[in-house]
């Protein structure tokens, strides 16, 4: 089965572009996850889908993120206008049911440079 | 509230050495353990996890982790370390949930 696929793998913007980020979950995995870590430090959650709906968007940063899951398949993750501070490893994640202690599986993730 | 903490965000064996590798965790209620692993290159990889029962619990790749509730631990060990072991590794803690609150990692090398 393919696993959790995210791109680009790379990418550099220059601060006060936009830049979207990618997701496509194992198919038929409902929930879906991101996460987020800034360099050196923890791996942060950001927001919770299931199926096309946000369940928790606690950890989205502020306003100039934005995410959305199409027909509750793919995800995309927008960043609009980019700031230094944004800089990190973004990861997403998907499981078939939701809950950690089944486990989820998660991309190889998104490196966002902002310069 | 819970928090991981990772002692070591750089860690060196020997190839044929034990590997130990330290996990702190605080949590207001049952805490789920959880070690990832990610390889270069990939995503991260569950490698074992504690729920309920057995304290020990054994995972992938020769791994292995004891929840230590008294000392509120859950250190990550393998006998003998192997060059492929070289990765960076994340403690984790969730309760009934769907979000983990993980360790800020530690890099394992391991010296030929």
């Amino acid at each position: 089965e393919a696993g959790v696929t995210q791109f680009p793998s790379h990418s550099v913007i220059e601060k006060g572009q936009t830049v979207t980020l990618r997701c496509d979950p194992i198919s038929g995995h409902d929930n879906l996850y991101w996460y987020r870590r800034v360099m050196g430090k923890e791996i942060k959650f950001l927001l919770h889908f299931v199926k096309e709906s946000k369940q928790d968007e606690s950890g989205m940063p502020n306003n100039r993120f934005l995410a959305e899951r199409t027909g509750g398949t793919y995800s995309t993750l927008k960043v609009q206008p980019a700031e230094l501070e944004d800089s990190g490893v973004y990861f997403c994640a998907s499981s078939q049911a939701g809950g950690t202690m089944y486990g989820y599986t998660f991309g190889s993730g998104t490196r966002l440079t902002v310069v | 509230a819970q928090s991981v903490t990772q002692l070591g965000s750089h860690v060196s064996v020997s190839e044929g050495a034990l590997v130990l590798l330290r996990c702190n965790y605080s949590s207001s209620v049952p805490p789920y353990l959880f070690w990832y692993v990610q390889y270069p290159n990939q995503g991260l990889q569950l490698l074992l996890k504690y729920t309920t029962g057995a304290t020990l619990v054994k995972g992938i790749n020769g791994f292995e982790a004891e929840f230590k509730k008294s000392e509120t631990s859950f250190h990550l060990t393998k006998p003998s370390a192997h060059m492929s072991d070289a990765a960076e590794y994340f403690c984790a803690v969730s309760g009934w949930t769907y979000k983990y609150i993980f360790g800020t990692g530690t890099r394992l090398k391991v010296l030929a």
